[in-house]
Order: C-alpha cells, then sequence, then structure tokens
C-alpha cells in the first residue's frame, strides 16, 4: 500500500522553465512533508519541506505548495537549470513517528540546456 | 569531511553469505537511522536508534538482519545468510533529536547477492 505516491516517473523540462513534481498522499496522520533531491551515486539530500499547518514555503528557487483537502503538495523550481537533473522524493512524516520518512518512488527530472 | 559515511560503498556477495556495512553518523548526533532502497522504489525504513538504544525495527527487518549502535556513536548492519532479495542500497541518515530537524543521508551501501 503506497501512501506516499508520485506518479510521474519521468520529467523533462527547458532550462529556464518552471518544474513542477507533483505528489499524492493517502495517511491522514502525516503532518510534514519533505522534498529530497538524489544524484546518482549519492544518498538523498534535503531540499525543503513544508508543515501541515502551511499551504506554501518559499526557499529561493524552490516552493513547495500543499493542499491538504486534496492530500497533494507539490515542488516549483523556477528556474530550473541543467543543475537541478536528479530523482526527486517526496517524503511525508506522521507527527510522533520519530521521524521515520514514508517515501514516495521518486520522480526523475531532466533539465535540458 | 562531517557528513554521515558509509563503508563499503559497494558489497558483491554470494547467496548465503553473511555481510555487514558501517554508518558512521555525524559526531553530534544522537539518532540514527537505516532505510534499504530497491530498484524504482523510494527509500523505506528499516530500523532507527537513539544513542545506543534501538527504539524501532521495521517489519522489512526480518530475523537475518541485525543492526547496533554500540555506545552511541557509529552502527553496522548485518545480513546473516544473503538471499538474491536482499540486493538493495542500503542508507543511513542521521539527526538531531528536535522537531522537524533535518535527517542527512550517507552514500548508501550497494548491495548485490549473486
Amino acid at each position: 500500500d503506497q501512501q506516499v505516491k508520485q506518479n510521474s516517473p519521468s520529467l523533462s523540462v527547458q532550462e529556464g522553465r518552471i518544474s513542477i513534481l507533483n505528489c499524492d498522499y493517502t495517511n491522514s496522520m502525516f503532518d510534514y512533508f519533505l522534498w529530497y533531491k538524489k544524484y546518482p551515486a549519492e544518498g538523498p539530500t534535503f531540499l525543503i519541506s513544508i508543515s501541515s499547518i502551511k499551504d506554501k514555503n518559499e526557499d529561493g528557487r524552490f516552493t513547495v505548495f500543499l493542499n491538504k483537502s486534496a492530500k497533494h503538495l507539490s515542488l516549483h523550481i523556477v528556474p530550473s537549470q541543467p543543475g537541478d537533473s536528479a530523482v526527486y522524493f517526496c517524503a511525508a512524516l506522521e507527527g510522533g513517528s520519530n521521524y521515520k520518512l514514508t517515501f514516495g518512488k521518486g520522480t526523475l527530472l531532466t533539465v535540458n540546456p | 569531511d562531517t557528513g554521515v559515511s558509509q563503508d563499503p560503498r559497494h558489497k558483491i556477495t554470494k547467496r548465503g553469505q553473511n555481510v555487514t556495512f558501517r554508518c558512521d553518523p555525524i559526531s553530534e548526533h544522537n539518532r540514527l537511522y537505516w532505510y534499504r532502497q530497491t530498484l524504482g522504489q523510494g527509500p523505506e525504513f528499516l530500523t532507527y536508534f537513539q544513542n545506543e538504544a534501538q527504539l524501532e525495527k521495521s517489519r522489512l527487518l526480518s530475523d537475518r538482519f541485525s543492526a547496533e549502535r554500540p555506545k552511541g556513536s557509529f552502527s553496522t548492519l548485518e545480513i546473516q545468510r544473503t538471499e538474491q532479495g536482499d540486493s538493495a542500497m542500503y542508507l543511513c541518515a542521521s539527526r538531531l533529536t528536535g522537531l522537524n530537524t533535518e535527517a542527512f543521508f550517507g552514500q548508501g551501501t550497494r548491495l548485490t547477492v549473486v
């Protein structure tokens, strides 16, 4: 039972354009959401997070939006750069879960020059 | 480099052999996590430690798996009698206790069971 779903295995965008990566979840107990970026042969790197009490969090070129009623979040990257090419994982936490992250399957983002 | 360090980076072993992986967390981090990532999947939680105490284990962690964190510093993950289904990337992460403090991941150990 996949509690965190990333339905797009891959996404390709042109440099300078917006990249939008989507994530859906089914567990209503999740109250904190994170995006991780992973390059080949490296571990995941934390990118940005959002608490369930917010609907938007912004950090430079990266913005995460949360729609609790739809159980949906998205990561926007503007403008996209070739160095952003990586696998992006959506992850979620239940309150009091001692940071047991539940990950989606990931979306491979390719930013073309 | 003061990040999370994992050793070895790659391990190829024959089915039925035992393997052991090591993780050195960021020095002041009291919490340490093990995850497993198989092809096409996201990382899945295996177990975690607070200092030297193993506080939770996933049902994914069969009896053939054992993890330790003696003295609350580095951790080891041992797999006994390896099976082909154990082939995966084994990731270690560490963090400080605190509300929503970030977890830092190591580069992982890729295990191939032949």
